[in-house]
């Protein structure tokens, strides 16, 4: 089973500042999805960006965006003008694109402190 | 419904006993994955329904959790004989049944504690 990883327990950033969070995966499949989700205290799973991995572009959402490396397998989340309100963990999940083979696996997460 | 529910919110149970959690995905999404997250930790992949093929159990880590899916909509997972290493936050998403890039939704989970 593909597997993803997050080096970053925990991150911290000053606010109006950019950070960076990464994530490497694991799979021999060339065809799939990537995602980023936040999950502030709430424990409410919010989608912050997805990247599909036949696009050479990199997916940009606002102050969000993603520098995907497919063959070094990386997906960093690269949040600018960092908000008290980005305050969260952070997950990256993987998602083959094999049909009936659409489950997600996710990161350990990161937990990402914006100091005011 | 708008969203994913989830009931109950939170649990309390004695060690040794049976729970069930429900879960009610978006009207519509064919998949539906269970996940666990430990305090503080990241997701678990516990079991995963699409449509009418047979559920992915690979995730689940003992012979006391099930799990069901009725009618192709509401989903029940259930922990027989609870023990504390069970206590976690168990969540619920769904997604339309194709393309891999849609978004799963997730429910507000379902908070365990086993005493």
């Amino acid at each position: 089973a593909q597997t993803v990883t997050q080096s970053q327990p925990e991150m911290s950033v000053q606010e109006a500042e950019t950070v960076t969070l990464s994530c490497t995966y694991d799979t021999s499949e060339s065809d799939y999805y990537l995602f980023w989700y936040k999950q502030p205290p709430s424990r409410q799973m919010i989608l912050v960006i997805r990247q599909e991995a036949y696009k050479q572009q990199n997916a940009t959402e606002n102050r969000f965006s993603v520098n995907f490396q497919k063959a070094a397998k990386s997906f960093s989340l690269k949040i600018s003008d960092s908000q008290l309100g980005d305050a969260a963990m952070y997950f990256c999940a993987y998602r083959s694109a094999t049909y009936g083979n659409n489950d997600m696996r996710f990161g350990a997460g990161t937990r990402l402190t914006v100091k005011p | 419904g708008a969203g994913v529910s989830q009931s109950p919110s939170n649990k309390v149970t004695e060690k040794g006993k049976d729970v069930e959690l429900r879960c009610d995905p978006i009207s519509g999404h064919t998949a539906l994955y269970w996940y666990r997250q430990s305090l503080g930790q990241g997701l678990e992949f516990l079991i995963y329904f699409q449509g009418n093929s047979a559920p992915d159990k690979s995730g689940l880590p003992s012979d006391r959790f099930s799990a069901e899916r009725t009618g192709g909509s509401v989903s029940t997972l259930t922990i027989q004989r609870t023990q504390q290493e069970d206590s976690a936050v168990y969540l619920c998403a769904s997604s339309f049944r194709t393309g891999g890039n849609t978004e799963a939704f997730f429910g507000q989970g379902t908070r365990l504690t086993v005493v």
